[in-house]
């Protein structure tokens, strides 16, 4: 059963609007999220990341905000740009110093010109 | 340039030949691991190591060996692979202090 899920496996937004990524987890035992970008043929890099004694972090256009109660996360990009095409990968673990992530399985976002 | 390099980025094999496919960081991270990507599953642990001579498997261990002599390389052993492994493999490494962990281009190996 996967503890961290990205339920839309895609995503089109068009150029300058808000491209919005959810994630859901399960595990209680998680309370430091991150948020990694994929391009093709290239591994994944990070993006942004929230600690669960926060509620949202920001980053330039990309926020993340998390919801403790409902086990879920978002990421926010605003404006978004076509080069913010690729897949965004949402992943977890039990504290900041644990190196054991969780990924969830992606989703491919798609920002049209 | 800090970066983590595997190598083979590409590999055909075939059921049963040993393979190895290294990882190296030039970063003096403590921490490495191994994540294979399939579809529709996202990136799953297979195993990782918090400094040399330690190893623990991950989510996925099954078929898979590691070792970890020198901080900087982490090589992922296959004694005897099958179709079932094949996969999109990536190494990743991470400092004690930092946030993130910094992934390798990938390895993608076809078993047939």
């Amino acid at each position: 059963d996967q503890q961290v899920k990205q339920n839309s496996p895609s995503l089109s937004v068009q150029e300058g609007r808000i491209s919005i990524l959810n994630c859901d987890y399960t595990n209680s035992m998680f309370d430091y999220f991150l948020w990694y970008k994929k391009y093709p043929a290239e591994g994944p890099t990070f993006l942004i990341s929230i600690s669960s004694i926060k509620d949202k972090n920001e980053d330039g256009r990309f926020t993340v905000f998390l919801n403790k109660s409902a086990k879920h996360l978002s990421l926010h990009i605003v404006p978004s740009q076509p080069g913010d095409s690729a897949v965004y990968f949402c992943a977890a673990s039990g504290g900041r110093a644990a190196r054991q992530l969780t990924f969830g399985s992606g989703t491919q976002l798609t920002v049209l010109p | 340039e800090a970066q983590v390099t595997q190598n083979p980025r590409y590999l055909i094999t075939v059921t049963g030949k040993k393979l190895t496919v290294t990882c190296s960081q030039n970063m003096n991270h403590e921490y490495m691991s191994w994540y294979r990507q399939d579809p529709g599953l996202g990136l799953r642990q297979i195993y990782y190591s918090m400094n040399v001579e330690v190893t623990d498997k991950g989510d996925v261990p099954e078929g898979y060996k590691v070792s970890r002599k020198e901080k900087r390389n982490f090589p992922l052993i296959l004694e005897s692979p099958s179709p079932n492994q094949t996969s999109l493999y990536f190494c990743a490494s991470q400092d004690s202090e930092g946030d993130e962990q910094y992934f390798g281009p990938g390895t993608r190996l076809t078993v047939t």
